[in-house]
């Protein structure tokens, strides 16, 4: 069984540019979250889509956006880049968006934005 | 605000012996506390975790501890070997907040041979 895969692995791009970053879940997991890793903020949530519908949002401006779709795979979209988007950014799914704890997320490697 | 927070950002301890990871954390209402492995270029990976009304929990070489009248949480992992050298992140989930996790700032776990 395939495990989380984010594409791409790098990626680089200019401040204003725009960046869409994709996410395919577990076979038959419905739930997936995004999440941001860098060196001083650590592992920070951006939000969760479960079955197509944001179910929760973490405090990250508007620019942040995500989407789901029927196939319960995912994008995350970063408009007009900021040199503080330099991060790796994580996406994680679990079988029915049940707590963590009893359906354990799994993570991909994530794919690590850089931001000249 | 809220947090979960890590004492020790590095802990270096010889092969075969036992390594002690430790976390503070302030949200007396989270309901279950989780444990993840995150080495080089991957992403965090499920290790134990633990409900918020137990004390103890034991799995393949790891232990978590909770004390909650001090808000402290510990990964104990026995007869340590090169393979667990990584980071190690606690974090906290409340039900009624939804399927997000609350992480610490991370231990750098380093096995010396």
């Amino acid at each position: 069984k395939a495990g989380v895969t984010q594409t791409p692995r790098y990626l680089i791009k200019t401040r204003g540019q725009q960046v869409t970053l994709s996410c395919s879940p577990i076979s038959g997991h419905r739930s997936v979250s995004w999440y941001q890793q860098t060196p001083g903020q650590g592992l920070q949530f951006l939000f969760e889509y479960f079955s197509e519908t944001q179910r929760n949002k973490g405090n990250f401006p508007g620019r942040f956006s995500g989407r789901q779709f029927s196939n319960s795979r995912s994008e995350m979209n970063v408009s007009t880049l900021e040199l503080g988007d330099s991060a790796l950014y994580l996406c994680a799914s679990s079988s029915s968006g049940g707590p963590p704890a009893n359906e354990k997320l799994f993570f991909g490697s994530g794919t690590q934005l850089s931001v000249l | 605000g809220e947090s979960v927070g890590l004492h020790l950002p590095t802990l270096s301890v010889q092969e075969g012996d036992n390594s002690i990871i430790n976390c503070a954390y302030s949200n007396s209402a989270s309901d279950y506390f989780i444990w993840y492995k995150q080495e080089s270029g991957k992403g965090p990976q499920f290790i134990i975790d633990i409900r918020s009304n137990m004390d103890k929990r034991q799995g393949q070489r790891v232990t978590v501890l909770l004390n909650k009248t001090v808000k402290h949480l510990s990964l104990q992992i026995a007869a340590t070997q090169p393979g667990d050298s990584a980071v190690y992140f606690c974090a906290e989930i409340r039900i009624n907040a939804g399927n997000m996790l609350t992480f610490g700032g991370g231990t750098r776990l380093m096995v010396k041979p």
